[in-house]
């Protein structure tokens, strides 16, 4: 069993539509990372969070650390915002545990 | 500034080798932390360096070693290398361990 599930693994939607990708993880964590992958491998870091909910322009990423779930959130998709995204837990040992990542497609 | 660079960015071996990969944290970034992605995979966390020691360890073989220098660069080296570790090796740095990491673009091993 992973450390950290993300959901949905691929994601299609049409311009405009409000999307949401799932993270669970079973580690007691010190923070939680969201990252964007575009093809060809680029990381780009989106939110570092360890408790309540972040927003940056259309991106939205929140936590319930009772509930060990995060959810990234993307508000009026766009097809700039096709890529994976990846969830990554790090533990309070310093150590990071990624999930597999969602690829998404977004559709104009 | 320049966001974090590694060399090479491209490498082929044949197994066996021993390969050392680069990285250059961005200006001011204490910790860099090094990550195994295989092709289709999410990336694994092989090791984080802060103030030249490790801090945090993943789980691979001792083949995998890497040091921090005083100018806060690291190298990763891998022996002994199989088919296996033909990945994209990511480098990412942060103010310290806790803070938020900057990718570098990687380097893309292939082990033949």
């Amino acid at each position: 069993k992973n450390e950290v599930e993300q959901s949905p693994q691929n994601l299609t939607a049409q311009e405009g539509e409000f999307i949401t990708i799932n993270c669970s993880y079973s580690v007691g964590i010190s923070a939680l990372h969201w990252l964007q992958q575009h093809p060809g491998g680029g990381i780009v870091s989106l939110f570092m969070l360890s408790s309540g909910k972040k927003k940056h322009g259309r991106l939205i990423a929140t936590i319930n650390i009772q509930e060990k779930h995060s959810s990234l959130h993307i508000t009026a998709s766009h097809p700039r915002d096709s890529a994976v995204y990846i969830c990554a837990a790090v533990n309070t040992g310093n150590q990071f545990y990624f999930g597999t990542g969602t690829s998404l497609t977004v559709i104009p | 500034d320049a966001g974090v660079t590694q060399s090479p960015t491209h490498l082929i071996k044949t197994r066996g080798q021993h390969v050392t990969l680069r990285c250059s944290p961005i200006s001011g970034h204490k910790s860099v932390s090094w990550y195994q992605q295989v092709l289709g995979q999410g990336p694994q966390f092989i090791f984080q360096y802060y103030e030249k020691e490790e801090r945090g360890r993943g789980n691979f073989p001792d083949r995998f070693s890497a040091r921090q220098f005083p100018n806060y660069s690291s190298e990763l080296n891998v022996n002994a290398l199989l088919l296996g570790d033909s990945a994209l090796y990511l480098c990412a740095s942060s103010l310290d361990y806790y803070n938020e990491q900057f990718f570098g673009p990687g380097t893309r091993l292939t082990v033949l």
